[in-house]
C-alpha cells in the first residue's frame, strides 16, 4: 500500500507570494491533517479535514487555508507569504473511527518551504 | 502550560546501550493516547509506539517499549540495544479525547538522539 505523498518536496518563494501544497493520503484514509514544523515553534497543528469539511483548526492566521477533495486528497494554501512561514509542512492521513488508536496518523515526507 | 514536555534536547549514547527518552504530559481528559515518533534528517515522521490511557500494560514494539506511569503523567520511551540507525529526532505526542480523529496531535519539542560507535 502506498504511503502518504506530498508535492512538491521543496519550494522556494518570495515574500508576498502565495503557495499551494498538495497531499495524497493513503488509500482508504479519509482524514487529512496538516502540521507546520519550525526550529523555533516545533510541530504545530494547522487543520484537519474529513469528507471535504474542515473539522478542526489550530491557532494560525487566516492566510493559512486548506481544502479537501472528494477523493480525500488535500491542498493547503498560504497567501501573502512571510519570512516566518519558512518551515517543513507535514501532512498526515488516518482512518476515522471510534478509538484514538484506530485514528493513528501516518505522515508524509513533508514539503520544505523557504520564503526569501 | 506545555502539554507535552521533553526535557532532554540532546543525548549521546554508545551503540548497543539502552536509551530512555523522557516525556511528561498534562491533560485533564481521562481518554487520551500517547505516541512516539522518530524523525530522521529526511524529515518524515515514523511511528514507533502507542500507549492508550486505558491500557493496563506498557506498550512494546520490537526494540521499543514505553514506560507508562499514569499517576506521574509520564510516558518514557525505552530503546534497547541502540543502533547507529537510531540517530534521529524523537518526538512524544498526545491526542486527547475520542473525536474520531478530528483533533490534531500535540507534540513535544523533541530529543535529538545521537548514537556513537
Amino acid at each position: 500500500k502506498a504511503g502518504v505523498t506530498q508535492t512538491p518536496r521543496y519550494l522556494i518563494k518570495t515574500r508576498g507570494q502565495q503557495v499551494t501544497l498538495s497531499c495524497s493520503p493513503i488509500s482508504g484514509h479519509r482524514s487529512v491533517s496538516w502540521y507546520q514544523q519550525t526550529p523555533g515553534q516545533g510541530l504545530q497543528f494547522l487543520f484537519e479535514y474529513f469528507s471535504e469539511t474542515q473539522r478542526n483548526k489550530g491557532n494560525f492566521p487566516g492566510r493559512f487555508s486548506g481544502r479537501q477533495f472528494s477523493n480525500s486528497r488535500s491542498e493547503m494554501n498560504v497567501s501573502t507569504l512571510e519570512l516566518g512561514d519558512s518551515a517543513l509542512y507535514l501532512c498526515a492521513s488516518s482512518r476515522v473511527g471510534l478509538t484514538i488508536r484506530y485514528n493513528e496518523q501516518f505522515f508524509g515526507p513533508g514539503t520544505r518551504l523557504t520564503v526569501l | 502550560a506545555q502539554k507535552i514536555t521533553q526535557t532532554q534536547p540532546g543525548m549521546f549514547v554508545q551503540e548497543k546501550e539502552a536509551v530512555t527518552l523522557d516525556c511528561t504530559y498534562d491533560t485533564s481528559d481521562p481518554s487520551y493516547g500517547l505516541f512516539w515518533y522518530k524523525q530522521p534528517s529526511s524529515g518524515e515522521m515514523i511511528f514507533l509506539i502507542y500507549q492508550g490511557s486505558y491500557d493496563q500494560q506498557n506498550a512494546t514494539e520490537g526494540r521499543y517499549s514505553l514506560n507508562f506511569q499514569k499517576a506521574r503523567k509520564s510516558a518514557n520511551l525505552v530503546i534497547s540495544a541502540s543502533q547507529l540507525g537510531d540517530s534521529a529526532m524523537y518526538f512524544c505526542a498526545m491526542r486527547e479525547g475520542d473525536r474520531g480523529g478530528a483533533d490534531g496531535l500535540t507534540f513535544g519539542k523533541g530529543t535529538h538522539l545521537i548514537i556513537q560507535p
